[in-house]
């Protein structure tokens, strides 16, 4: 059974703070996936890893930067938290070949004050 | 880029069958998802369509028209469990090799007794 977990599931910082978001999946799967998700808006990419060290810019990469030093772990930073950036973030992995659906985390809901 | 279109909200009555609609346009199609998204938790895979055609899965269906940029969502037999987002999603290719998916807005669906 595939899984994905996230480090946190609710996590509240102050405005400036440097934040570390955490995935980390067991499937051995090639690609992940950060995303952001607000009512209206649905999932946004934020950016994606398809290799270890690789990574490419999704459609709202400003103010986030992105680690995968290992193939199961891929992480999200925010240098300085700003309140704009107060949403749900999901994690998800996918195989790169074939049909390669995305397993999602349980979400992060990060609020920024 | 890519342009996903689905509605935003539809109620349906237990018992009944839903279509759940989804356009798109988009420069380098190489296959469609359906999610479904309970509220608070994550999106999970429904159904995958790459070519022309109706894939059945028990009381869900999903339909693909390529020349036409469509696809649609079967729910037969509703149930109240049945209440959830449903996310269209199409993939084209990234870099790197893989095949990066664009998410639709979701549909909110709402079944009543």
């Amino acid at each position: 059974d595939v899984k994905v977990t996230q480090s946190s599931r609710y996590l509240v910082k102050r405005t400036g703070e440097k934040v570390f978001l955490e995935c980390v999946q067991d499937m051995d799967h090639e690609n992940m996936f950060w995303y952001r998700q607000d009512p209206g808006l649905g999932l946004r990419l934020i950016y994606f890893s398809y290799d270890v060290k690789m990574k490419e810019k999704g459609d709202i990469p400003e103010g986030y930067s992105v680690s995968r030093e290992k193939k199961e772990r891929f992480s999200l930073i925010l240098e300085s938290a700003s309140t704009n950036q107060t949403s749900m973030y999901l994690c998800a992995s996918s195989f790169r070949e074939g049909r390669n659906e995305q397993y999602f985390g349980p979400g992060t809901r990060l609020t920024v004050t | 880029g890519q342009n996903i279109d689905q509605p935003t909200e539809m109620t349906a009555t237990e018992g009944a069958i839903v279509q759940i609609n989804c356009t798109y346009q988009t420069s380098g199609f190489n296959g469609l998802f359906w999610y479904q998204q309970h509220a608070g938790e994550a999106p999970t895979f429904l159904s995958y369509n790459v070519l022309d055609g109706l894939e059945e899965k028990g009381r869900f269906s999903s339909f693909l028209s390529r020349s036409k940029g469509y696809s649609y969502l079967l729910l037969k037999e509703l149930q109240m469990k049945d209440s959830a987002s449903y996310l269209c999603a199409v993939r084209d290719q990234a870099s790197g090799g893989s095949y990066i998916p664009t998410f639709g807005r979701g549909t909110s669906l709402i079944v009543h007794p």
